[in-house]
């Protein structure tokens, strides 16, 4: 059963970078687009970025400037980093797996993990 | 950006009732492909979201088969034959058709 678990700080600094790491286990790495979801309290979902196995990335727009997704695939993880952090990134992390074609268009995430919660606080 | 609009976003539900929410896209859904990148979550209180539906009908494995999708281009519901009390919790529609991905606001579904 795949299995994927987020770490990283639970509080960052206003300017600063938000870091946090999706550690894969159970099932292959290939074939998916491994992504992250983030969840401001009490609010809906939003949708930040997502990364192939060989390095390619989607990324939101309203996000790109700062948000850069990597995958160390020997180490089964993939990462997130946003920069320039404000209040309004204070969410709940998600990071899950989906299909994607070679086009865009992607579907199906499954295996959430159970979410890291951050707040930007100085 | 596409946007995603639900409704109702709350609905009272009667365990054995059935139970409906309508997701409605700004612009169609469907791949040149005939592909309907529509998809459905359920976020459970104090859970992560789980998939319920794909490809605006194809149940997840693992989902009861008393939940189910359709619709078509830019109008999709979510049906419920009958609830069940472990069905409460925010439903969620997103969009996979093009980049970003946008989810629906959500749908609170309680027990009356």
């Amino acid at each position: 059963q795949v299995h994927l678990e987020e770490s990283g700080p639970g509080l960052v600094k206003p300017s600063e970078t938000l870091s946090l790491t999706c550690t894969i286990s159970g099932g292959s790495i290939g074939t998916y687009y491994w992504t992250w979801v983030r969840q401001p309290p009490g609010e809906g979902l939003e949708w930040i970025g997502s990364v192939f196995y060989n390095g390619y990335t989607y990324y939101n727009p309203s996000l790109k400037s700062r948000v850069s997704i990597s995958i160390d695939t020997s180490k089964a993880q993939f990462a997130l980093k946003l920069r320039s952090v404000t209040a309004a990134d204070t969410a709940l992390y998600y990071c899950t797996r989906a299909f994607c074609s070679d086009t865009g268009n992607c579907w199906r995430l499954e295996h959430w993990g159970r979410g890291a919660l951050v707040t930007v606080s100085s | 950006d596409i946007v995603m609009t639900q409704s109702p976003l709350s609905l009272p539900v009667t365990p054995g009732e059935p139970a409906s929410i309508s997701c409605r896209s700004s612009q169609s859904l469907v791949h040149s492909n005939g592909v309907t990148f529509l998809d459905w979550y359920l976020q459970r209180p104090g859970q992560s979201p789980q998939l319920l539906i794909y490809f605006n009908s194809s149940r997840a494995p693992g989902v009861p088969d008393r939940f189910s999708g359709s619709g078509s281009g830019t109008d999709f519901t979510l049906k419920i034959s009958r609830v069940e009390a472990e069905d409460v919790g925010i439903y969620y529609c997103m969009q996979g058709l093009q980049t970003p991905w946008t989810f629906g606001q959500g749908t609170k579904v309680e027990i009356k």
